[in-house]
């Protein structure tokens, strides 16, 4: 089946420190890999996304590249801020056809708390 | 702007009180997501419309019932809930681009049931 695995938080960086989250992920096939990010309070919202193997993802600083050899999609970031304290969701979105396209699997999030 | 709109933000009620969530969007697609998201879990989808076509997770509760009247509206219906329904529940959509289109998301409604 399809499942994805988080690295256990809390996660707290001072600022400009780098980043890493480990993902990985088991599939039945050739899954979409994603990203998404929640702040306090709000729903979740789409970070970066990678649709196929060697796929790198990026945005506001952050990436993460789809390794199908290590069945993994780390995300990775050179320098946290304050303001990217947050819930990290990695997640992968299977095959599906009709009514399943687009249907997410998540990992459990990691909380990443970066002081100044 | 474009949007994935759930009310009300917050809502209280009591044990066994039925109680109706909303979400609205203004993407036109195609696809309407309810999840439930429990504190410092990971969002657990409920079930999902397909156009008018609903589909059910397996593990779902029967308590938990939805409606599509349109494109634009889907309503998650909790018909007698428990302590343990408390829990944010987030709307979410998508268009038909396949396994690689990302699903749009409200800010949710965080439900407590007293």
């Amino acid at each position: 089946g399809n499942s994805v695995t988080q690295m256990e938080g809390p996660v707290t960086l001072s600022e400009e420190a780098f980043l890493t989250i480990n993902c990985t992920y088991t599939a039945t096939g050739y899954p979409s890999l994603f990203w998404y990010v929640q702040y306090p309070g709000e729903g979740l919202q789409l970070l970066l996304k990678a649709t196929k193997a060697d796929d790198k993802g990026s945005n506001k600083g952050f990436e993460a590249t789809y390794r199908k050899e290590t069945t993994s999609f780390h995300l990775e970031k050179g320098s946290v801020q304050v303001s990217d304290s947050a819930v990290y969701f990695c997640a992968l979105s299977d095959r599906g056809r009709g009514s399943t396209l687009g249907r997410l699997y998540f990992g459990r999030g990691t909380q990443l708390t970066v002081w100044p | 702007d474009a949007m994935v709109i759930q009310n009300p933000r917050y809502q209280v009620t009591q044990f066994g009180k039925p109680v109706t969530l909303s979400c609205s969007q203004t993407l036109n697609h195609n696809v309407m997501y309810w999840y439930q998201q429990k504190s410092s879990q990971a969002p657990k989808l409920l079930f999902h419309y397909y156009d008018k076509d609903f589909n059910n997770e397996a593990d779902t509760p029967d308590n938990f019932q939805s409606r599509r009247p349109n494109t634009s509206f889907c309503f998650l219906d909790i018909r007698s809930p428990g302590l343990g329904d408390t829990a944010m529940y987030l709307c979410a959509t998508s268009g038909t681009q396949g396994r690689s289109s990302p699903l749009h998301f409200g800010n949710g409604t965080r439900l407590t049931v007293t």
